[in-house]
């Protein structure tokens, strides 16, 4: 069964700074999708960012980017300018390429913009 | 573009009743899939539904229910309610068609309190 392991329960940034969200993942497939939601006090899910495991290329999304490590099954999101509107929970999610495309999901990172 | 809507919004229940909650996906989304999210944690994948049937479940006993209609809406029912059941519940829409085929856009959540 697939894992989902974020260690660090919070991170705290400075306004404008940079700051980089860890994620380690484990499986045994060869193909499936890495993602990154965030999670705002407004409850909803927002899609930050995608990845396709096939693809040697690291997606980015304006400010953010990830650090794509297939070998290793690490997957980091980096935030550059950090904002107070980045303010908010950021979860890592795994999903397979089998026939129900649940997602697996981490625990979490709680990430502070400090003004 | 209609998102996805999710009712209510919060509610308390007693220990041992029954709760249903609805979603209603995004306009030309024929997926629904549940998330339980407990306090605090990362969601737990609950159920799929496609074309009106279940189409993958997670590690959820069968007093978890659900149902798709026509529309594409979809109901969660849960039976016999146990304090644990205490969580904020996502619906997430889905399509099988398109550019952005089985990417997954989340409702706001259900928040239920169990007493």
């Amino acid at each position: 069964a697939q894992t989902v392991t974020q260690s660090q329960p919070e991170m705290s940034v400075q306004e404008a700074e940079t700051v980089t969200l860890s994620c380690t993942y484990d499986t045994s497939e060869s193909d499936y999708y890495l993602f990154w939601y965030k999670q705002p006090p407004s409850r909803q899910m927002i899609l930050v960012i995608r990845q396709e495991a096939y693809k040697q290329q690291n997606a980015t999304e304006n400010r953010f980017s990830v650090n794509f490590q297939k070998a290793a099954k690490s997957f980091s999101l980096k935030i550059s300018d950090s904002q107070l509107g980045d303010a908010a929970m950021y979860f890592c999610a795994y999903r397979s390429l089998d026939s129900n495309y649940q997602l697996i999901w981490g625990a979490g990172t709680k990430l502070i913009i400090k003004p | 573009e209609t998102g996805v809507t999710q009712s209510p919004t919060h509610l308390i229940k007693t220990r041992g009743q029954q709760v249903t909650l609805r979603c209603s996906s995004q306009s030309g989304h024929n997926t629904v899939s549940w998330y339980q999210q407990a306090l605090g944690q990362g969601p737990q994948f609950i159920f799929q539904y496609y074309r009106e049937e279940e189409n993958g479940r997670g590690n959820f006993p069968p007093r978890f229910s659900g149902l798709q209609f026509p529309n594409y809406s979809s109901e969660l029912n849960v039976n016999a309610l146990e304090l644990d059941d205490s969580a904020l519940y996502l619906c997430a829409s889905s399509s099988n068609q398109g550019q952005d085929s089985y990417e997954q856009y989340f409702g706001p959540g259900t928040r239920l309190t169990v007493t």
